[in-house]
Parts: structure tokens; sequence; C-alpha cells
């Protein structure tokens, strides 16, 4: 399966928002109500931070968004902080039980 | 609070098999979730390798399927990832981690990583 399409990097200064895309095809993003969202900071492991499309796990502040419209999702983030930056990665089902990760888009703050 | 710990050999020769364990605390893998492994060659995104359960259904990516076996053992409480006829494309952070509750598409708990580099 190839991997979903994420730009390769977006920025913003503090406080305002950006929003990174994913796109797929109708077999993966469009068919999907499973569409998650990770951030990674250098050297970490990944964290989830959404889940089946709009859903936030606890703890994980609401300026982080989460929607799907046709084959592209998209997380945006509001209020940008410093501390966001990071490379934030999405990953959707393409098939019954097949995760596909998209390529990654890191944020940086200006 | 869960936690997983990747652990096994940093270094494979090519074409032999990479083995690597991760040990689950905090949370009994018999009580539930598929877990799963992912990897991620330096400085590269994120794939997939395969999701297992605790009664050993399977799931790999189609990709590494013919190279790759997942496995659990209850009574560890562990997983464990074997990848078959490896080459210097295989070198990353192998990551295990749990995905969550009723879903078979997002990883909740991820270990740390452990790197895998593949050279003779």
């Amino acid at each position: 399966q190839s991997a979903l399409t994420q730009p390769r990097s977006v920025s913003g200064s503090p406080g305002q928002s950006v929003t990174i895309s994913c796109t797929g095809t109708r077999s993966d993003v469009g068919d999907s109500k499973y569409v998650s969202w990770y951030q990674q900071r250098p050297g970490k492991a990944p964290k989830l931070i959404i889940y089946d499309v709009t859903e936030r796990p606890s703890g994980v502040p609401d300026r982080f968004s989460g929607s799907k419209s046709g084959n592209t999702a998209s997380l945006t983030i509001s209020g940008l902080q410093a501390d966001d930056e990071a490379t934030y990665y999405c990953c959707s089902s393409a098939g019954i039980y097949t995760p596909v990760f998209g390529g990654g888009t890191k944020v940086t703050v200006l | 609070q869960v936690q997983l710990q990747e652990s096994g050999p940093g270094l494979v020769k090519p074409s032999e098999t990479l083995s690597l364990t991760c040990t689950v605390s905090g949370y009994f893998i018999s009580s539930g979730h598929y877990w799963g492994w992912i990897r991620q060659p330096p400085g590269e995104g994120l794939e997939w390798i395969g999701s297992i359960n605790y009664s050993g259904s399977t799931y790999y990516n189609p990709f590494l399927k013919s190279r790759v076996t997942i496995s659990v053992d209850m009574s560890k409480n562990q997983l464990s990832l074997k990848l078959t006829s490896v080459a210097a494309a295989d070198r990353a952070v192998y990551y295990c981690a749990r995905l969550g509750a009723n879903s078979m598409v997002h990883f909740d708990y991820w270990g740390q990583g452990s790197l895998v580099t593949v050279s003779s």
C-alpha cells in the first residue's frame, strides 16, 4: 500500500493556526472512519493526538482538532505554541486491520 | 499505566533474522486489544509491520508478510517480532505499540523504540 501524502513542512507564528493535510484515496482515507494523528519529537516515540478522525485522547489539548473531507484528512493546531514544534504523522485504515501512515509533516514555530 | 519496552540485538548481519521482544507492563495482553510493531528508518516515516491479539490472530503488512512473524507469550506478557532475510533497508527504529480499544488502526501506547542496524 502507498503512504498517505502529507506536506513535508508547515510553519506558523505563535498564536496562529496551522493545518496539515493528509491525502489518500477512496480505498483508505475516503472510506475510513479511522484516521489518527501522531506527534513525534526528535528521538522520541510517536504520541497519539487524534483518533477516529476527530477524537482526542485524554490529556491532549483542545487546540488540536481533526477533520476529514473526501479523500483528505486534516489536523489543525490552533493557538500555535513553541512546544508544538514536532513532526506530525497521519494514519488511516486501508482495508480491514491494515493501517497506513503518511510521510510526516514537520511543523516549525517561527 | 501501560508501558512497553522493546529489547533485542542492535546489530544483525545481512540475510539473517532480526528478533525483537516487547515486554508489556501495567496491562495484561490477555485482557484484550491488539498489539503491533511499527518501524521507522532513520530520518524517514513510519511503517506498520503487523498486529496480533492475545489469541494469536495476526495481520501483516502485505509488503513484509513473507518475511514477518509476530507472536505473543502471555506467560511473560510479551510480544515478539521476527523478520527474516534482513538487508540494509531494514535498518530502522522498531517500535511496539498497543492498538486502541475496538481499533485496529490507532496506537495509543508506544514503546521507546529499539534501533536495529543491519551490517556485516
